[in-house]
């Protein structure tokens, strides 16, 4: 079968760092993805990784290792507006993607 | 600017009743649409996705179908909902060849009684 493995809850300070891992187990693989959800409102895009590596966008930043099967979403200077759910999703090939239970950040003053 | 509208924005149906959710698209010509259902707290299950016109791909078998009649429209449909069809339906496309980024409408929170 075809998962992804995120844990389900993290909790941090306001102005501290997180991280949120991501590994999966897909037939195909061309890319990760993260996605951060609201309660009540839609996924939006954070960011994407085709290949191995860093990609920094502002406060966030993706990681992911192909060989490892791995993959991170780090969220810098954490605000109370970061208390959301963030979602990893594979792309498994043509027009699939797959998306992870999701990780339910809480955000503490 | 590419817009993704979804209505109703919420629904509640008694089981066995028939349902149609509507997806039109903005700003795009041609886009690959997906229709989600999200459970409250899970993840996202993709049910169907549509590359064209006419062209549905069905991923999940289930009492729902999908229909494309429009280039910018994407409609969910059942003859009979369960009671395990409750969910948030999301449709999305997909843009941007390289980076499969998918932007979502606002969705459609549906309770089935």
């Amino acid at each position: 079968g075809q998962s992804l493995e995120q844990p389900s809850e993290v909790t941090a300070v306001e102005g501290a760092i997180v991280q949120i891992n991501c590994t999966y187990q897909t037939s195909g693989f061309y890319g990760l993805s993260w996605y951060q959800q609201h309660d009540g409102g839609a996924p939006t895009f954070l960011s994407y990784n085709g290949l191995d590596g860093l990609e920094e966008t502002g406060r966030f930043s993706s990681f992911l290792s192909r060989s490892d099967s791995y993959g991170y979403l780090l969220l810098q200077e954490l605000q109370m507006k970061d208390s959301a759910s963030y979602f990893c999703a594979v792309n498994t090939g043509g027009f699939k993607t797959i998306f992870g239970a999701g990780t339910r950040l809480f955000v503490k003053a | 600017s590419q817009t993704i509208h979804q209505w109703p924005a919420t629904l509640v149906q008694p089981v066995g009743s028939p349902l149609s959710l509507e997806c039109t698209v903005e700003g795009t010509s041609n886009p690959n649409l997906y229709w989600y259902r999200q459970a409250a707290g899970r993840g996202l299950q993709l049910l169907f996705y549509s590359v064209g016109i006419g062209q549905i791909s069905s991923e999940v078998p289930q009492n729902l179908s999908a229909s494309r009649p429009q280039d910018w429209q994407f409609i969910l449909s059942s003859k009979k909902l369960l009671l395990s069809d409750s969910g948030f339906y999301l449709c999305a496309r997909r843009w941007g060849l390289g980076t499969d980024t998918q932007y979502f409408g606002p969705g459609t929170r549906l309770t089935v009684l």
